[in-house]
Parts: structure tokens; sequence; C-alpha cells
């Protein structure tokens, strides 16, 4: 069964430097995506950064990229130069590929970052 | 464009009413979803579908039910709130025959207290 795991309750981090957001998920299933999302304050769910299980190299989107190591099954969200708008709650998600079709998207507990100026 | 419109924002409701969180998505997407988020507990699937006339639990369906008559709807109702009840519910919704790195779209959300 899929399962995500995210350790980290809540994180900070000094504005301008990096910062790593853990993530650990199991599935029997070869083909996967994984997914982060940010929830700032207001509550919305933003769409961040996507890594396919058969892709080669680590996703990149602007300041954000997943350092994602298979047979650890890890999906790290690297945050570079951090800002203050970055303050917000993160989620790991993965979505499996079973016969043919997409299946549910299973979500993390998240990872409340904080950002200090 | 609309997105996935979810209503209302915000709702009270006394231990025992009932009420229909609706949901709507304008992208022609095949899979619609409920979630709640508590503290702590992440977001939780309470409900899914993959198409008019068909739907399946999640992680969390006691009190729940859904239905989805058409592509674009996917209402979830509450047929006796209870307090444990009270959470923030998103609606989601995304492609499904797909390839596995389809997005899912969220509503805005809609934060429900019973009380």
């Amino acid at each position: 069964a899929q399962k995500i795991t995210q350790t980290q309750p809540g994180m900070f981090v000094q504005e301008k430097e990096a910062v790593t957001l853990d993530c650990t998920y199991d599935t029997s299933d070869p083909s996967y995506g994984l997914f982060w999302y940010k929830q700032p304050s207001s509550g919305e769910m933003i769409f961040l950064i996507y890594q396919g299980s058969y892709d080669q190299q680590n996703a990149t989107e602007g300041r954000y990229s997943l350092n994602f190591q298979k047979a650890r099954k890890s999906a790290n969200l690297v945050i570079s130069a951090s800002q203050l708008g970055d303050s917000a709650m993160y989620f790991c998600a993965m979505r499996e590929k079973i016969g043919g079709a997409t299946n549910k998207l299973i979500f993390g507990t998240g990872t409340l970052l904080a950002v200090q100026p | 464009n609309a997105g996935v419109t979810q209503t209302p924002k915000f709702q009270v409701l006394k231990t025992g009413q009932s009420m229909t969180l609706q949901c709507a998505q304008d992208m022609n997407h095949e899979y619609m979803s409920w979630y709640r988020q508590d503290p702590g507990m992440g977001l939780r699937l309470i409900h899914y579908s993959v198409g008019a006339g068909i739907t399946d639990q999640g992680e969390v369906p006691n009190g729940y039910n859904v239905s989805r008559s058409t592509t674009e709807d996917f209402p979830l109702r509450l047929l006796s709130a209870a307090p444990s009840q009270t959470s923030v519910y998103f609606c989601a919704s995304s492609y499904y025959r797909g390839p596995v790195n389809t997005e899912a779209f969220f509503g805005q959300g809609t934060r429900l207290t019973v009380v």
C-alpha cells in the first residue's frame, strides 16, 4: 500500500539559506510520481514540483529541487536561498500508476517551515 | 479559468445537521477527490471518483457520502454532522488515464465547524 512519511513537523531556516524537507515513501508499484505542494497561511494548495519514478535526473523548478534517491525511497525537497514568503506548510504526496491508469494521490502529514529574517 | 470551485468557504453546523459541500471543475478531469485536513494529520482522502457514476472510498469515508452524476460535479454530503467532522475540506481534480505526473488541482477549501 502507498505510504508517505514526513518526519519533520516543523523547521526553521534563516533567510537566504538553503533548507531540506524530508520525505520518504513506500510503494510496491514500479511506476509512481512524487509531488510537493506548498500551503501558505491563506490555505490554498500550490503545486511546486514533480518527480517520476523513471526520471533519470532530479527535478528542478526555480529555487526548488527534488533530491530523489530511489533505492532509499526518499524524495526530499530542497529550497535554495530561502525567502520570507517561503514560510508555509509543505506536503509531500505520491500517486501510483496501476493498471494503465493513475491512482489516488496520498499525502504526508506535512512540514511547517518558518523562514527567519 | 475557474479551475476547481468549492462552496461554501466557511460553514458552522449544529450536531446532527446535514449539509452538502459543493465541488465543481471545468477542466474535464475524470478524477475528483475529497480530502480533509486536520492538524498533524496531513490531508486524508475521504472519497474519490474516476468518472461519472463511479465512486470509491478513501482512507476516512465514515460519515460522508458522495455521488458523481456528471464529470463536472462531485458533492460531499454530511448526513448527520458530528464534532469530529470539524475540519478543513479540500476538493481536488486531475486527469486519470494519463501520465502519472498529472498534478492535482485544488479548490480553495471549506472550513467546517460542528458545534
